[in-house]
C-alpha cells in the first residue's frame, strides 16, 4: 500500500484534458512538503515531468501542469496525445521516514 | 549528459545476497544526494535508501533496515548497494536516481537492474 493515494486509472480521448489527483497525509504533503509528477512509459524507467508543485524541466511540453491545492495537489494534461499514455506517479518528501514517498501510480488510456 | 548507469543485478536464492552499482556521469556527482528506487513487477515505485554528498548521512525504507546498505565513491564516481539476506518481496527493478539540488525530487533516473529472489 502507497504511503501516497492516486486513482488507479483515467482515460481521455485524444485532445482531450484529463487530471490526476494525489492524496497524502500530515506527515508529507499536508506538511507543506512539495510534489512532483513522474511520466512512465512501458518498459523504461520513470522520466521527472513536473517539480515543485508546477515546475516543468527542459523539455517537457507545456500541456503537461501541476496544481496545488490544499492536501490534494493534481496532475492536468490538456490536448492528450497517443504518447502519452503510461503510468503516472505522484511523490512527496515524508519527514517520517527521512525519504521519498510515491503514490501507487495511475495508468492514462487514450482512448 | 547526465548518465546513470546501473549493474550488478540478477537471479539470487533466497537469503543470498548481490552488490549493485550505478555509475554516474556528466556532473559533478559528489555534490547531491543520490538514491535508490525499486519496483516490483506490475507494481508501483518503491524508494529504497538515499545518501548524502559525502556519505555521512544514510536513510532506508523500514522494510530494508538491518540488510541493504547504500554506499558511495566519489573518486569513481559510483553509487552502491549492498543487499544481504533476499526476500522473494525484494524481487524488482533497482534504478538509481538522483535528487534535484534544492527540491526532493529524482531528476534522473538509471535504467534499472533487475534482481529476482527464486529457488
Amino acid at each position: 500500500q502507497s504511503v501516497l493515494t492516486q486513482p488507479p486509472s483515467v482515460s481521455g480521448a485524444p485532445g482531450q484534458r484529463v487530471t490526476i489527483s494525489c492524496t497524502g497525509s500530515s506527515s508529507n504533503i499536508g506538511a507543506g512538503y512539495d510534489v512532483h509528477w513522474y511520466q512512465q512509459l512501458p518498459g523504461t524507467a520513470p522520466k521527472l515531468l513536473i517539480y515543485g508543485n508546477n515546475n516543468r524541466p527542459s523539455g517537457v511540453p507545456d500541456r503537461f501542469s501541476g496544481s496545488e491545492s490544499g492536501t490534494s495537489p493534481s496532475l492536468a494534461i490538456t490536448g492528450l496525445q497517443a504518447e502519452d499514455e503510461a503510468d503516472y506517479y505522484c511523490q512527496s518528501y515524508d519527514s517520517s521516514l527521512s525519504g521519498p514517498v510515491f503514490g501507487g501510480g495511475t495508468k492514462l488510456t487514450v482512448l | 549528459e547526465v548518465q546513470l548507469v546501473e549493474s550488478g543485478g540478477g537471479l539470487v536464492q533466497p537469503g543470498g545476497s548481490l552488490r549493485l552499482s550505478c555509475a554516474a556521469s556528466g556532473f559533478t556527482f559528489s555534490d547531491y544526494w543520490m538514491n535508490w528506487v525499486r519496483q516490483a513487477p506490475g507494481k508501483g515505485l518503491e524508494w529504497v535508501a538515499n545518501i548524502n554528498q559525502d556519505g555521512s548521512e544514510k536513510y532506508y525504507v523500514d522494510s530494508v533496515k538491518g540488510r541493504f546498505t547504500i554506499s558511495r565513491d566519489s573518486a569513481k564516481n559510483s553509487l552502491y548497494l549492498q543487499v544481504n539476506s533476499l526476500r522473494a518481496e525484494d524481487t524488482a527493478v533497482y534504478y538509481c536516481a538522483r535528487l534535484r539540488s534544492g527540491w526532493n525530487a529524482l531528476d534522473y533516473w538509471g535504467q534499472g537492474s533487475p534482481v529476482t529472489v527464486s529457488s
